[in-house]
């Protein structure tokens, strides 16, 4: 198995384009998790999905983020319009869990490194 | 609001020393804690969980409920464990909240 997969690894945008962030999840698994990782504010959480449904998006930071999950085995993340302060580490991981628990480990991607300009 | 804490960003120790990275947190109830590593060009993974009890990679930690702390150990430190660790809780739900992480240098 590959493990969480996520592309681009890396993304290099100028302000006001359109990003737009990839993850396959682990077969399997029925939770996703969005995540951003900046020097300032440490790894976040972004958003949760369960079975493909959004739980928890609080942590999204405003409209101009988005994500999806049309599927268990995909989901996007989508910035419009992208700002430099968006710049940051995506992950996206993915687990089994049952009901809210999160006593199972958290499988982690490799990460995208988005830089906008 | 629930937290937690790793106040040290770099701890250096050289090989064969005694390593204990910190962790603090600040939760109502009982929550439920993780060691996470990372090493260089890979990937996030769980290294142990307090619900375990076990000693992985001859790391251990121990939930101090009385400091509120669950400290990550190991009695000699190998060049192969130079990473960066982030503690990370849970109250019971689907929710992780991470530390800002210390990367640990062992030194030769």
């Amino acid at each position: 198995d590959a493990g969480v997969i996520q592309s681009p690894r890396h993304e290099v945008t100028e302000m006001g384009q359109e990003v737009t962030l990839r993850c396959k999840p682990i077969s399997g698994h029925n939770s996703l998790f969005w995540y951003r990782q900046t020097m300032m504010r440490g790894l976040e959480l972004l958003i949760y999905f369960n079975n493909n449904v959004p739980i928890d998006d609080s942590g999204m930071p405003e409209d101009r983020f988005s994500a999806k999950m049309p599927n268990a085995s995909f989901s996007t993340l989508k910035i419009q319009p992208s700002e430099p302060r968006d710049s940051a580490v995506y992950f996206c991981a993915s687990t089994i869990a049952l009901g809210t628990s999160v006593y199972y480990e958290q499988y982690f991607g490799p990460g995208t490194r988005l830089t906008v300009t | 609001a629930q937290r937690v804490t790793q106040p040290e960003k770099l701890l250096s120790v050289f090989k064969g020393a005694p390593v204990e990275l910190k962790c603090n947190y600040s939760y109502s109830g009982s929550p439920e804690l993780f060691w996470y590593v990372q090493y260089s060009r890979q990937r996030l993974q769980l290294l142990l969980r307090h619900i375990s009890r076990e000693s992985i990679k001859g790391f251990t930690a121990d939930l101090n409920k009385g400091e509120t702390s669950f400290h990550l150990k190991k009695p000699f430190a190998q060049e192969e464990d130079s990473a960066m660790y982030y503690c990370a809780g849970s109250d019971s739900s689907y929710k992780l909240i991470f530390g800002s992480g210390t990367r640990l240098l062992v030194r030769p």
